[in-house]
């Protein structure tokens, strides 16, 4: 079974300037989930998607970051205006919520760094 | 606040060793904890997990031990190897929140040849 995949891998970017990243699950899980890690700290959740709802954005900050999950599969995560401390891991997990697994598989994380 | 975190930042072990990487949570309402391996560079990698129901669980060199009476959680891995030198986290499940997980900070295995 093919894990969760992530491009690009790494992106370095001037603050102010746009950024996307984006992510395809592991193939059937209806829940997808987008994760902040900065350096030293343990991931944290900004937003997750049950097929192509939003369950849970609190964490999320709306007015530069957006996410979306238009067909219920890959999803995009997007920065807008992007400032220094946006500079960390982005994690993108999938959970099989349908078997009641509610074990996360992540992908390997786009490492974003701001000038 | 309500947190997750880990007692020790790094833990330096010999190889052959066994070691044990503690957590404590501080929510009576968390029913499910799971602990992750993050190697550099690589996104986290499930290692085993434990409901509330449980006091232990086993896996493949791998056991979880859950302390409800303190809020204690633990890992521990036996016959520590090299390829077990990661940052290590726990995270935890709060009854009701959806599959939303905690993280804690993390500790950083050390395993020394």
């Amino acid at each position: 079974e093919a894990g969760v995949a992530q491009s690009p891998r790494y992106k370095i970017i001037e603050k102010r300037q746009s950024v996307a990243f984006w992510c395809n699950p592991i193939s059937g899980h209806a829940t997808l989930y987008w994760y902040q890690q900065i350096l030293g700290q343990g991931p944290k959740l900004l937003i997750q998607f049950q097929n192509n709802g939003v369950v849970d954005d609190s964490q999320l900050p709306k007015d530069r970051f957006s996410a979306e999950r238009l067909k219920g599969v890959d999803s995009t995560l997007k920065i807008q205006p992007a400032k220094l401390e946006d500079s960390a891991v982005y994690l993108c997990a999938s959970s099989n919520r349908d078997r009641q697994q509610e074990t996360q598989y992540f992908g390997p994380g786009t490492r974003l760094l701001v000038l | 606040g309500e947190s997750v975190g880990l007692h020790l930042p790094t833990l330096s072990v010999q190889e052959g060793d066994n070691s044990i990487i503690n957590c404590a949570y501080s929510n009576s309402a968390s029913d499910y904890f799971i602990w992750y391996k993050q190697e550099s560079g690589k996104g986290p990698q499930f290692i085993i997990d434990i409901r509330s129901n449980m006091d232990k669980r086993q896996g493949q060199r791998v056991t979880v031990l859950l302390n409800k009476t303190v809020k204690h959680l633990s890992l521990q891995i036996a016959a520590t190897q090299p390829g077990d030198s990661a940052v290590y986290f726990c995270a935890e499940k709060r009854t009701g929140t959806a599959s939303k997980l905690t993280f804690g900070t993390g500790t950083r295995l050390q395993v020394t040849l």
